[in-house]
């Protein structure tokens, strides 16, 4: 089925762990976005890429690292964990026409707790 | 100030009544808006965008957009509990390039029975 791909669902790391989510879409969308989720503050932005080739920060960056390795692939990269990322994660994709829309695929989530 | 502020609710519905959710931006500029469904515990789906004043409608849902005073509505007509949900608001700024989009923290809806 078309849409956006994150793994893994569920993750537990110790303080100071790294670990990379993975992203990927197969809608030919030129954006992606990776996005935390935390209680009462909304969807905030963490690193974005409008094309491949091309990232830049969001509202959020620090402790994030990002790759855009294809137009299909968006990893995010936490190098040092820290219980503060504790949070749900989320990979979206977007048409770039705004004709159409322009609003955004967000894939299943990842669930991570820094213990 | 928040950059897109919407109530928390939760905004308890009776079945068959018309829910209304309102987001408030800082951007006067902001030229795109989204509305956003996200059952608990899943990740948002995209239901309605509206980029023009005015009214929007699709099925049971009426998206309202007012840019002079800079509000966005949704309007659910005849709730059903399959609409339980939390929305989420969400717009493109104009200082932002298209595509990235700040959202509200939600409104959680709750339709009774």
């Amino acid at each position: 089925n078309a849409g956006v791909t994150q793994t893994p669902k569920f993750q537990v790391l110790k303080t100071g762990q790294s670990m990379t989510l993975q992203c990927a879409q197969d809608m030919n969308h030129n954006s992606m976005y990776w996005y935390r989720q935390d209680p009462g503050m909304g969807l905030r932005l963490i690193y974005y890429s409008a094309s491949e080739g091309t990232t830049d920060k969001g509202e959020v960056p620090n402790g994030y690292n990002v790759s855009r390795l294809n137009k299909r692939e968006f990893s995010l990269r936490l190098e040092s964990a820290a219980p503060s990322q504790t949070s749900v994660y989320f990979c979206a994709s977007s048409d770039p026409y705004p004709m159409t829309g322009g609003g955004y695929t967000f894939g299943s989530g990842t669930r991570l707790t820094v213990v | 100030q928040k950059e897109v502020e919407q109530n928390s609710g939760p905004l308890s519905v009776p079945e068959g009544a018309i829910a209304s959710l309102n987001c408030t931006y800082s951007d006067r500029g902001s030229q795109s808006f989204f509305w956003y469904r996200q059952y608990s515990g899943k990740s948002p789906e995209l239901i309605m965008f509206i980029y023009s004043n005015g009214d929007k409608e699709d099925g049971r849902f009426t998206a309202q957009l007012n840019k002079a005073s800079q509000y966005v509505s949704l309007l659910i007509r005849d709730s059903q509990p399959s609409d339980s949900a939390t929305y989420l608001c969400a717009v493109n700024r104009a200082t932002d390039s298209w595509g990235k989009l700040q959202f509200g923290a939600g409104t959680q809806v709750v339709v009774t029975p």
